[in-house]
């Protein structure tokens, strides 16, 4: 049975529109962000990455964002589809000598038909 | 292509018993990591192994311990299992944690019950 996203935070979205997906990270002293989708009873899947170095960063159909001023990132998904539908994380890996990923709180993506 | 893989998939256990889960890395990949994610929550770091070592520690309860063997699996033992232990378990593999982009994949997770 579902067990994932069950009180997150959704964003509905009609087919064909962009979403915009946001995420507020937590350690300046991050260095790499992650975008992941996870659907339904299985594990979270790599949608897209970006350096600390880098403030933008575009794959197919979607884009991400980062502002280290604010401590922000964003995934946007072009042409949303319904099989976009799912819970999105982003994460976070903090370089504190040793490697360590923090998942933000995971946003559930609705595309309405 | 090869995925990570995890063993059980389900597992049912009574409180107090003991659970082993177990993780095979992506071929040629030599880091594991470790999640948990409860119902509803975003998955929590607990460990994570470096070439048979452990590279870092995250929320893992000192009931828990787990260790990466010489061909690279994992196996994350709990022991004292509680009722709150109930979540999926996630193991995550990617290259060495120092190439910059050393993309985590996941496993399809064990779902623990833990009656």
């Amino acid at each position: 049975g579902e067990s994932v996203g069950l009180h997150l935070p959704t964003l509905s979205v009609q087919e064909g529109d962009n979403s915009i997906i946001n995420c507020a990270y937590s350690n300046s002293a991050s260095d790499y962000f992650i975008w992941y989708k996870q659907e339904s009873g299985k594990g979270p899947q790599f949608i897209i990455d970006i350096r600390s170095n880098m403030d933008k960063r575009q794959g197919q159909r979607v884009t991400v964002l980062l502002n280290k001023t604010v401590k922000h990132l964003s995934l946007q998904i072009a042409a949303t589809q319904p099989g976009d539908s799912a819970v999105y994380f982003c994460a976070e890996r903090e370089n504190s000598g040793t490697y360590k990923y923090i998942f933000g709180t995971g946003t559930r993506l609705k595309v309405l038909a | 292509a090869a995925g990570v893989i995890q063993s059980p998939r389900h597992l049912i256990k009574e409180k107090r018993e003991t659970a082993t889960l177990k993780c095979y890395p992506i071929p040629r990949h030599d880091t594991v990591y470790w999640y948990q994610q409860g119902p509803g929550q975003d998955p929590q770091f607990l460990i994570s192994f470096y070439e048979k070592m452990q590279s870092d520690k995250g929320s893992i309860p000192d009931r828990f311990s787990a260790q990466q063997f010489s061909d690279y699996h994992s196996e994350l033992n709990m022991s004292s299992l509680e009722l709150g232990d109930s979540a999926l378990y996630f193991c995550a593999s990617s290259l060495r944690p120092e190439t910059f982009y050393n993309e985590q994949f996941f496993g399809p997770g064990t779902r623990l019950t833990v009656l």
